[in-house]
């Protein structure tokens, strides 16, 4: 059965810090997500990592793969408001192809502080 | 496009009705799926399909039921509500296991079985 454990599952932090969400994942598996819920809300696709060493980009959010180590991180970088949110990974299953079946992390949920 | 659309977006139902939650894609996904979301669990697969007339089970199929007869449509049904299906429900499409793999999902549907 495969399991995903997301760390921290809380994290307050002040505006302008770094910090890293990490996910570990306990199969081999190179298609891993990110996903953004604001309270509420519907989950909104943020990265899809395809590959062992896949890193993406998209503003002040990084997220890389490990499939080696079955690890992908989420970096945020210089944090503001906005990104105050709860953060998903999610990994199928399956490699390759892959299986349409996501098991996901219990979510990181962030508040960014003045 | 509207994308994925569930309805309704809240219902209160009693132990022991039926209801059916309803979703629609138009974007000619091949795949749909439906997550429940409780306080703390993350995500959680409860059925599956991979294409009109083909459906899986996920992680948690017990108490649901579910067809596809169109590409379209992929109606979730609960023939006897019980106070554990309390959640949110969210259903999700993806273009094709060939492609991303990417999810989009719907804005959920909250349930309430008193």
């Amino acid at each position: 059965e495969l399991k995903v454990e997301q760390n921290p599952l809380f994290l307050s932090m002040q505006e302008g810090k770094n910090y890293t969400i990490y996910c570990n994942y306990s199969t081999t598996s190179d298609r891993l997500y990110w996903y953004r819920q604001d309270p509420g809300k519907s989950l909104e696709s943020l990265f899809v990592l395809l590959s062992n060493g896949a890193v993406k980009q998209e503003g002040r959010l990084m997220a890389s793969l490990d499939t080696k180590a079955r690890l992908s991180t989420l970096h945020i970088t210089a944090a503001v408001h906005d990104l105050s949110a709860t953060y998903f990974c999610a990994v199928d299953k399956d490699s390759g192809a892959g299986s349409y079946q996501l098991t996901f992390g219990k979510g990181t949920k962030l508040s960014v502080i003045p | 496009n509207a994308g994925v659309t569930q309805t309704p977006k809240f219902q209160v139902l009693k132990t022991g009705q039926s209801m059916t939650l309803q979703c629609a894609q138009d974007m000619n996904h091949e795949y749909m799926s439906w997550y429940r979301q409780d306080p703390g669990m993350g995500l959680r697969l409860i059925h599956y399909s991979v294409g009109a007339g083909i459906t899986d089970q996920g992680e948690v199929p017990n108490g649901y039921n579910v067809s596809r007869s169109t590409t379209e449509d992929f109606p979730l049904r609960l023939l006897s509500a019980a106070p554990s299906q309390t959640s949110v429900y969210f259903c999700a499409s993806s273009y094709s296991r060939w492609n991303t793999g990417e999810l989009f999902f719907g804005e959920g549907s909250r349930l309430t079985v008193l």
